[in-house]
């Protein structure tokens, strides 16, 4: 799977959007973006995911370029909750595995 | 969706011996998958878990150390064998579907500590 490159950390004020960028630019056609979570001391929890279109969920909505070569992760009105590191990841349709990279470091702000 | 138990939740070890970790789920899934999380770092990868056959090692990994069993579809256990407080880490079952546009669910985590 190809890599993709996060900020270590942003923060974003509570009520506010959160939007978290994802630089994938190696992304083969057939890999999907997915978007996880791990709030501290919890497993990861999957948040979105999409392949070319916008997708929206209860959740988050995910903006995914035309070229695909990187995609936003948008949550609409962040609370002290979605403090969580966040991890975007390529996943190809023949492929299993996860494969983490640092993710982001996200601390919604009272 | 999946809902996955792991135990223990946390544990206490002291260093040479070795501690098992199971991890159950609630429906059957085709895949498994054993994570080591070191403190502070990103989620890496051990093995996969294959049912009635020996697991699948990431680089890095190897049976001696890390040995896992899966007798059926939903449990399986990784064992930390020999341990050194450099194992010290959470460690995460995770399960998924064969299809790539389908989600993966992950367990709570153990949290070890080699003392």
């Amino acid at each position: 799977d190809a890599k993709t490159t996060q900020p270590p950390s942003m923060d974003c004020a509570e009520g506010r959007a959160a939007n978290l960028p994802c630089n994938h630019s190696t992304i083969s056609g057939n890999e999907y973006v997915y978007w996880y979570r791990q709030i501290h001391s919890q497993g990861p929890q999957y948040i979105i995911h999409g392949l070319k279109n916008n997708e929206t969920n209860e959740m988050a909505s995910l903006i995914i370029t035309e070229d695909r070569k990187s995609s936003t992760l948008i949550l609409p009105h962040a609370t002290l909750r979605d403090t969580a590191v966040y991890y975007c990841l390529l996943v190809g349709a023949g492929s299993y595995q996860l494969t983490f990279g640092k993710g982001t470091k996200l601390s919604v702000i009272p | 969706s999946a809902v996955i138990s792991q135990k223990p939740s946390r544990d206490i070890c002291q260093r040479g011996t070795s501690l098992t970790i199971q991890c159950q789920v609630d429906s059957q899934v085709t895949m498994m998958f054993w994570y080591r999380q070191q403190p502070g770092q990103s989620l890496t990868l051990i093995a996969t878990a294959n049912q009635g056959s020996e697991a699948t090692y990431e680089s890095g990994f190897v049976i001696d150390k890390f040995p896992i069993s899966r007798p059926n579809l939903t449990f399986s256990t990784l064992t930390v064998s020999n341990m050194s407080p450099e194992d010290s880490s959470i460690y995460l079952c995770s399960v998924r579907d064969r299809d790539a546009r389908t989600e993966a669910f992950f367990g709570q985590g153990t949290r070890l500590t080699v003392v």
